[in-house]
């Protein structure tokens, strides 16, 4: 049971060039987000989905696009990175607690540097 | 639109003292929760905060929740090295997102 797992671990793009993060999960849970880490601000959502099939923005989608391919999968792309986008980003998935509320599992993280 | 502000930012303890981290918030919510990063690491789940009241302990650290108030705390007690690290309290809003605070980063000196 791997949990949360992310690819890459490292990158370095130039500005303009695109990516796509990869984020995968075996916990069978409905919930994927994709958050952004940055120095003195904790995380931020980027963007969700419930459900499979269902995608939403969170706090700062622009420049980014998501796809949830199947219910273990959810990945984020950067169409034409910016320095601005250079962060730590995590990927996380949750499951239901007994007696209400959701526990969130986060990914190893990835961190994107763009030059 | 929820804010959640965690003081202080910065917290250097001497080993053995006792201190508190704080977490308010600007609407209603009654689920709180507490995380803790070391450095270059992922987030670690340390406690779920379900209803008012609601106190939760394990080992040096003991979460409260004050829904009435819109705050929690953090407290730690007898703090050794082992818990220098950063801690994020974090709100839930509407469909189940998480907002975050800044984070406290904790270094505990020996």
């Amino acid at each position: 049971n791997a949990g949360v797992t992310q690819t890459p671990k490292f990158q370095v793009l130039k500005t303009g060039q695109s990516m796509t993060l990869q984020c995968a999960q075996d916990m069978n849970h409905n919930s994927m987000y994709w958050y952004r880490q940055d120095p003195g601000m904790g995380l931020r959502l980027i963007y969700y989905s419930a459900s499979e099939g269902t995608t939403d923005k969170g706090e700062v989608p622009n420049g980014y696009n998501v796809s949830r391919l199947n219910k273990r999968e959810f990945s984020l792309r950067l169409e034409s990175a910016a320095p601005s986008q250079t962060s730590v980003y995590f990927c996380a998935s949750s499951a239901f607690l007994v007696g209400g509320g959701i526990e969130q599992y986060f990914g190893p993280g990835t961190r994107l540097t763009v030059t | 639109e929820l804010k959640v502000e965690q003081n202080p930012l910065f917290l250097s303890m001497q080993e053995g003292k006792n201190y508190t981290i704080y977490c308010n918030y600007s609407t209603t919510s009654d689920r709180l929760y507490w995380y803790r990063q070391d450095p270059g690491k992922s987030l670690e789940s340390l406690f779920v905060l379900l209803s008012n009241g609601a106190v939760k302990q394990e080992g040096r650290l003991m979460a409260s929740l004050d829904t009435k108030a819109r705050l929690s705390t953090l407290h730690i007690t007898a703090a050794v090295h082992d818990l220098s690290a950063t801690y994020f309290c974090a709100v839930v809003t509407g469909g189940n997102k998480l907002v975050f605070g800044a984070g406290t980063i904790l270094r505990v000196k020996s």
